[in-house]
Parts: structure tokens; sequence; C-alpha cells
């Protein structure tokens, strides 16, 4: 079984650009989570899927941070415009709906210059 | 104050000795404990799930929660410099997303 796979791994933009990251989650997983993971710190949840349904976006900065999940599967995560606080591992993560247990993607590293 | 509190080290110990991982919580409506291990660049790994308070083994690892001081504990017999990464205990009421600690980074040095 695939894993949960995130793309582009690595981004690097200067300030005030714009920036997407991409989510496919494990086959049959309907909940599907973006994660913002700061250098020494643990993931924190930027926003939370049921299918296509946003159920928990409450931490997504939404002046510049947008985030689709249009078929249910797939999800991409936008940044416009990128700051240089930005700069972090955003997370992907999927499960079962009603399941805790999480599993995560490689992440994908952004570097904003 | 954070709703999950981990030591983020380092902690460095030598091959074979036991590994203690230590977290405290304050949330008391948290029902689910997990463990993550998340090797450099990459991303976290579940390595352990508890529900509720006790124990949970699985080969080298063993899981403990205890509800009533909050605390959440995963000790590695036998380590091995492959066990070198950060640990990540999480923990949530339930159908609700992860609360992560900040990991604690451990080296087993050979």
């Amino acid at each position: 079984e695939a894993g949960v796979v995130q793309s582009p791994r690595y981004k690097i933009i200067e300030k005030k650009q714009p920036v997407a990251f991409w989510c496919n989650p494990i086959s049959g997983h309907n909940t599907l989570y973006w994660y913002l993971q700061n250098l020494g710190q643990g993931p924190e949840l930027l926003i939370r899927y049921e299918n296509e349904e946003a159920v928990d976006d409450s931490q997504l900065p939404k002046d510049r941070f947008s985030a689709e999940r249009l078929k249910g599967v797939d999800s991409t995560l936008k940044i416009q415009p990128a700051e240089l606080g930005d700069s972090a591992v955003y997370l992907c993560a999927s499960s079962y709906p009603g399941e805790e247990t999480q599993y995560f993607g490689p992440g994908t590293r952004l570097l904003v210059l | 104050q954070k709703e999950v509190e981990q030591d983020p080290g380092p902690l460095s110990v030598p091959e074979g000795a036991i590994v203690s991982l230590n977290c405290t919580y304050s949330n008391s409506a948290f029902q689910y404990f997990m463990w993550y291990r998340q090797y450099s660049r990459k991303g976290p790994e579940l390595l352990m799930y508890t529900y509720s308070s006790g124990n949970k083994e699985d080969g080298r690892f063993t899981a403990q929660v205890d509800k009533s001081s909050k605390y959440i504990s995963l000790f590695i017999r036998d380590s091995q410099p492959s066990d070198s990464a950060t640990y990540l205990c999480a923990g949530a009421p339930g159908n609700t997303p992860l609360v992560f600690g900040k990991g604690t980074r451990l080296s087993v040095i050979a």
C-alpha cells in the first residue's frame, strides 16, 4: 500500500511569491490533515478535511493561506504571498474517518528568502 | 502552558541502554495517545497507539499511559543506533486532531 505522497519535497521562494503544496492521501482515507512543523517543534494542525469538507480550519491563517480538496481525494495548500516566517515543513497526514491514528507524508520543506 | 509538554532533550545513551521518554498533558479529556518517531528530514512515523490508561508492548517498545497523573511514557529496551530520531508524543480526546509535544531528540551511540 502506498503511503501519503507529497510534492514538492523542497521549495525555495522569495518573500511575497505564491507557493503551493500537493498531497495525495492513502487510498480509502477520507480524512486529510495539513500540519505545519517549525524547527524543534511538533506538528501543529492547519486544517482538517472530511472528504471535501473542511471541518477544522481554525488555525489556518486565512489572510494568506488557502486549501482545497475538490474531489475528496488529493489536496492543495497554497500560500500567497509567502512571508519569511512561513519557512517550515508542511506535513500532510490522512486517516480513516473516525480513527485517531494518522499517517504522515514526508513533508514539503519550504524556505522563504 | 501547552497542552502536551515534552522535554526536547537531546538525550544521548549508549547502545543497549533502556531509554525512557516522557510527556505530560493538561487536557483531562484526552483518551487517545500516540508516539511517533521522526527521522531527520522525514515525516513522523506511527510507533505506538494507546487508548486510555495502561501499557502496550510491541517488540522493544512499551508505551505507558497514567491518566491519573496525566503522564505518558515510552520505553525502548536494548536501544540501537537506528533508534536515533526525534520521538513525538501526542494525545486527543477522540475524533479530533492530535495535539503533539515538541519532540525529544534521541541519540544512541554505538
